[in-house]
This record gives C-alpha cells, sequence and structure tokens, in this order.
C-alpha cells in the first residue's frame, strides 16, 4: 500500500510570498495519477492539479504542479490572501486512491 | 454544468441504519466512476469506496469493505452510501466525487453525519 506523506503539517507564509508544498510517495508512483486538492474552511475539497502538473479548470497560473518517482511538489508563486487553505496530494492506482494528511497554509 | 447534490445532515443514535444520497447532474451518469470520501472533524480525507454506474463495479478501501455499501440508480442518476448499524465514530462529513483519469475532479457540497451513543 502507498503511502504519501506530506511535511510539514503546517506552513507560514505572508501574502506574496512563493509557497512549495512537498509530497512524498512511499514508494515510486505514476504522475499520470497524481493530483493536488485546496480546502478551505467548511468547504469540500477541490481539485487543483492532476497528472501531477496540469491544472485543472479555472485554477488560476500562480499554481503549478511537479514532480516525479516519490518526490512531488506543489508551488505557489505568489500568494493571494484566498489561498491560505489546506492542501491535500492524492494518488490513485490499481483500483486505489490515498491521500496525504495535509499541509495546512498558514498567514505569517 | 456538472454537479453533485447531496442529502441533509443526519442525526444518527448508534445501531440505526442510514442511506445518504448524491443526485448527479451535467453528464452521462452511467459514464463516470462516482465514491464517497469521509472527513473526521478536523483530519483528513478517506477514500471510501467508489461505483461505476453503468454495470454497478463496486471497489472498497480495504479501511471500508464491509464497513458500508456503495450503490446507485442510473433512472435517478443517484450514487447512495449506506449503513446497516452505525457507530459513534463514524459521525464524519461524508462527500460524494466524480473520478476521472485518477482524480477527482467534482466534489459533492457534503452530509454531515452525527451519530450518538
Amino acid at each position: 500500500e502507498i503511502v504519501l506523506t506530506q511535511s510539514p503539517g503546517t506552513l507560514s507564509f505572508s501574502p506574496g510570498e512563493r509557497a512549495t508544498l512537498s509530497c512524498r510517495a512511499s514508494q515510486s508512483v505514476s504522475s499520470s495519477y497524481f493530483a493536488w486538492y485546496q480546502q478551505k474552511p467548511g468547504q469540500a475539497p477541490r481539485l487543483l492539479i492532476y497528472g501531477a502538473s496540469s491544472r485543472a479548470t479555472g485554477i488560476p497560473d500562480r499554481f503549478s504542479g511537479s514532480g516525479s518517482g516519490t518526490e512531488f511538489t506543489l508551488t505557489i508563486s505568489r500568494l493571494e490572501p484566498e489561498d491560505f487553505a489546506v492542501y491535500y496530494c492524492q494518488h490513485y492506482d490499481s483500483s486505489l486512491y490515498t491521500f496525504g494528511q495535509g499541509t495546512k497554509l498558514e498567514i505569517k | 454544468e456538472v454537479q453533485l447534490v447531496q442529502s441533509g445532515a443526519e442525526v444518527k443514535k448508534s445501531g440505526e441504519s442510514l442511506k445518504i444520497s448524491c443526485q448527479a447532474s451535467g453528464y452521462i451518469f452511467n459514464t463516470y466512476w462516482i465514491g464517497w470520501v469521509r472527513q473526521m472533524a478536523g483530519k483528513g480525507l478517506e477514500w471510501m469506496g467508489i461505483i461505476h454506474p453503468g454495470d454497478s463495479d463496486i471497489r472498497y478501501s480495504p479501511s471500508f469493505q464491509g464497513q458500508v455499501t456503495i450503490s446507485a440508480d442510473k433512472s435517478l442518476t443517484t450514487a447512495y452510501l449506506q449503513w446497516s448499524g452505525l457507530k459513534a465514530s463514524d459521525t464524519a462529513m461524508y462527500y460524494c466525487v466524480r473520478h476521472y483519469d485518477g482524480n477527482f475532479d467534482y466534489w459533492g457540497q457534503g452530509t454531515l453525519v452525527t451519530v450518538s451513543s
């Protein structure tokens, strides 16, 4: 079973800064089925990035994803106030879906 | 426009049964897998299981196999998640999700289930 580890659990940044979030897989995974989600308080999660690097419909271009193998990254180039939220990575393989435990992005 | 509209919040007692629903619209229901994700208060996301309405193929997470039942009604374009004997530990928010190419591209608004002992 693949385990996705997001660390650290919380990151603190100021608006306008660049944020890089990390997700590590316990074994090499296909980047074709790797995704990132954003969840704001009281809301359902929404898909940000799929296929490790493709932005979902309507997602601003300040969000970008990269990585392969066991290391994946979500980068927010210039943080806007609405970007402070919890971010989850997710992988799909052999009819099993795995989420990371989430990284909370908070305002410094 | 794709929409997943879930049934309302539920308050139940331990041991009771429950079935929550997710009505899909804006796409061809039979052609996409639709599933469920649990989120306990203050915690992360856990995938529970998924169904293909076209042929009723169902896959469960090992963590939820035998604990819940997933079904779908093509004529109503609705997916369901049910319990036959709720526990306090089933208290959580439940989201229905549409699967596309290895990810969940649309999410319902969530159904809060509260189980008291």
